[in-house]
């Protein structure tokens, strides 16, 4: 079984650039979330997808974040512009159902110059 | 409204020694609750899960914890330490009905030889 699969692993950039992460989902899994985790923080839930249609985005921070999912097995996280106090941990999380246990992908490594 | 708190931010225990993790929830009904490791850089793994059903749950790792409604705790514990258990524990609670999850601030474990 594959897990919950995340595109990159680590990402550099320089504030203002364009930046998208990925995810791919356990097959099967309905459910699909976006976290943050920083130190400050801790892990905040960005956005929630059920069957591919977002049902929760209160959690993104700005405009300047966006998600997709465009269809069961793939779904991205975009910043646009990055700046540096984006820099944070980006888990992508997936379920069977709504309501059920969450599985997490390895993490994005984002650090914003 | 729902809460965890963790009572401990650092556990430091000698290895082959039990080991202890404290976690209160505040919950107007019988929540799921769960204990997530997170390993240096690493993603989140569920150790496992309480919903209402045994009241002692073990998990992955010789890790168990035992559901206390009276006390309204789910402390987390192991009966002998190994260094690979050195990584931070999260507890976490569901809110019901739905996706949200509510996560404890974390523990850091450190395993010293």
């Amino acid at each position: 079984d594959a897990g919950v699969i995340q595109s990159p692993r680590h990402e550099v950039t320089e504030m203002g650039q364009e930046v998208t992460l990925r995810c791919k989902p356990i097959s099967g899994h309905n459910s699909l979330f976006w976290y943050r985790q920083t130190m400050m923080r801790g892990l905040e839930l960005l956005i929630y997808f059920n069957n591919n249609v977002p049902i929760d985005d209160s959690g993104m921070p700005e405009d300047r974040f966006s998600a997709k999912m465009p269809n069961a097995s793939f779904s991205t996280l975009k910043i646009q512009p990055s700046e540096p106090r984006d820099s944070a941990v980006y888990f992508c999380a997936s379920t069977p159902q709504e309501g059920e246990t969450q599985y997490f992908g390895p993490g994005t490594r984002l650090l914003v110059l | 409204a729902q809460s965890v708190t963790q009572l401990d931010s650092h556990v430091s225990v000698s290895e082959g020694t039990p080991v202890l993790l404290r976690c209160n929830y505040s919950s107007s009904y019988s929540p799921s609750l769960f204990w997530y490791v997170q390993h240096p850089n690493k993603g989140l793994q569920l150790l496992l899960k309480y919903t209402s059903a045994a009241t002692l749950v073990k998990g992955i790792n010789g890790f168990e914890a035992e559901f206390k409604k009276s006390e309204t705790s789910f402390h987390l514990t192991k009966p002998s330490a190994h260094m690979s258990d050195a990584a931070e524990y999260f507890c976490v609670v569901r809110r019901d009905s739905n996706y949200q999850l509510i996560w404890g601030a974390g523990t850091k474990l450190i395993i010293k030889p």
